[in-house]
């Protein structure tokens, strides 16, 4: 069974700093990588996801990550952060195998200061 | 607006009753899923349905229960209440096959008090 790790519960990070929220995964099989963003008082929405290819997936708002097989994580990231990009972030793996169940891991809250 | 549409937005409600939440999947969409979230144990996947029938199993209760309907929405019974139900409940729903990466979309969940 696929697991999700996300070894921050919360992120504080000034303006226009980077960041860099990580997630690692276990998995016996091949899988597919996701990241996931809650705005307050609102549902999850898809940031980018990694299904094969380049390791180096690019999303919405600015964001990328890098799957990195070896280490079994998949790690977001973002030069120059806003007030805006305060926020829950979620990881999420699908197996390839059985890609019905979408498993998410516990969020990491990053927080923008001004 | 994602597309999936979920009611109620909020419910209260007392120990011991019984509750049904609805969500209606973005059109095209054949899977829906049911999450809930809360703060001690985070999104835990709940159930899935494909296309009227049941396709994973997650963290479910037996006293909860769900089903999908030929017109493709949802509903997910909670019974016999307790209060660590309370909890904000998301729908998402996905159209599986294509590169066979399921990317959801959720809906703003139905959040339930249970006093």
């Amino acid at each position: 069974a696929q697991s999700v790790t996300q070894l921050d519960s919360q992120v504080p990070v000034f303006e226009e700093a980077p960041v860099e929220l990580r997630c690692n995964y276990s998995s016996s099989v091949s899988v597919y990588l996701f990241w996931y963003v809650q705005y307050p008082n609102q549902g999850l929405q898809l940031l980018l996801k990694y299904l094969s290819g380049s390791t180096l997936v690019k999303g919405i708002n600015g964001f990328e990550a890098e799957f990195n097989k070896s280490q079994t994580s998949f790690h977001l990231r973002k030069p120059s952060v806003h007030i805006s990009d305060t926020a829950e972030y979620f990881c999420a793996v699908s197996d390839k195998t059985s890609y019905d169940k979408v498993i998410f891991g516990p969020g990491t809250s990053l927080s923008v200061i001004p | 607006d994602s597309g999936v549409t979920q009611t109620p937005k909020h419910l209260i409600t007392a120990t011991g009753q019984r509750v049904t939440l609805r969500c209606s999947p973005r059109s095209g969409d054949l899977s829906v899923y049911w999450y809930q979230q809360s703060l001690d144990q985070g999104l835990q996947f709940l159930i899935q349905y494909y296309n009227g029938e049941e396709r994973a199993k997650g963290n479910i209760l037996e006293r909860f229960s769900a089903q999908q309907f030929p017109d493709l929405h949802s509903e997910l019974n909670l019974s016999s209440l307790e209060l660590g139900d309370s909890a904000l409940y998301f729908c998402a729903s996905s159209v599986l096959g294509g590169s066979g990466a399921n990317v959801l979309t959720f809906g703003a969940g139905s959040r339930l008090t249970v006093l």
